[in-house]
């Protein structure tokens, strides 16, 4: 199976960057998803394909990926911004896809 | 305001079944994939299952093991998670999610509208 990892926490000063990181086996090569979840409410998507923000989504948050990791990188932090942030992709090992979501990484707005 | 909304949730004994129910608004829903997903008190977003426009192509987590059975209605706009042998470890709420289309009309792969989630409790 392939084994998504995310930094349980993340903790950043307002007005500051964070940096969310989802590293993969060649995740580079794969199309990854950012979620921002906050409790009860739904999961709103964030960035799309790597690096593409729906409308809706403030310019501050942006994503890269490359190599063995993808990062969401939130700028200028704001209190709001805190939650629990999660990466999705699809892997097949061959047979049936399947969806996978990271553990999560919760983001303290200090 | 195009919207999904889940229902069906509830308090459920070990060992019994639940039907959620996810009902779109809006039009064209014969155009999007859809999923479950779950969240467990305390732990992440856990996907479940996938079902096609047509309900042709269906995919599921490994550790399901056939307990459940995704299905769709696009008549009534309407996707369905039936749950079986439910154990205290289903408890969690479930999410219906739409797959964001490209401009193509394409799929993206990712889920851009969910539902605000049903709980389901598993106890006795």
């Amino acid at each position: 199976s392939y084994v998504v990892t995310q930094p349980p926490s993340v903790s950043v000063a307002p007005g500051q960057t964070a940096k969310i990181t989802c590293g993969g086996n060649n995740i580079g090569r794969k199309s990854v998803h950012w979620f921002q979840k906050k409790p009860g409410q739904a999961p709103v998507l964030v960035v799309y394909d790597g690096s593409d923000r729906p409308s809706g989504i403030p310019e501050r948050f942006s994503g890269s990926n490359s190599g063995n990791m993808a990062t969401l990188t939130i700028n200028r932090v704001e209190a709001g911004d805190e939650a629990d942030f999660y990466c999705q992709l699809w892997h097949s090992n061959g047979d049936l896809p399947y969806v996978i979501f990271g553990g999560g990484t919760r983001l303290t707005v200090l | 305001e195009v919207q999904l909304v889940e229902s069906g949730g509830g308090l459920v004994q070990p060992g019994g079944s639940v039907r959620l129910h996810c009902e779109a608004s809006g039009s064209k829903f014969d155009s999007y994939r859809m999923i479950w997903v779950r969240q467990a008190p305390g732990k992440g977003l856990e996907w479940l299952s996938y079902i096609g426009t047509s309900g042709d192509i269906i995919y599921y987590a490994d550790f399901l093991k056939g307990r459940f059975t995704i299905s769709r209605d696009n008549a009534k706009n309407s996707v369905y998670l039936q749950m079986n042998s439910l154990t205290v470890e289903d408890t969690a709420t479930y999410f219906c999610a739409r797959e964001k289309l490209y401009d193509d009309g394409s799929g993206s792969g990712t889920w851009d509208l969910w539902g605000r989630g049903t709980l389901v409790s598993v106890s006795s």
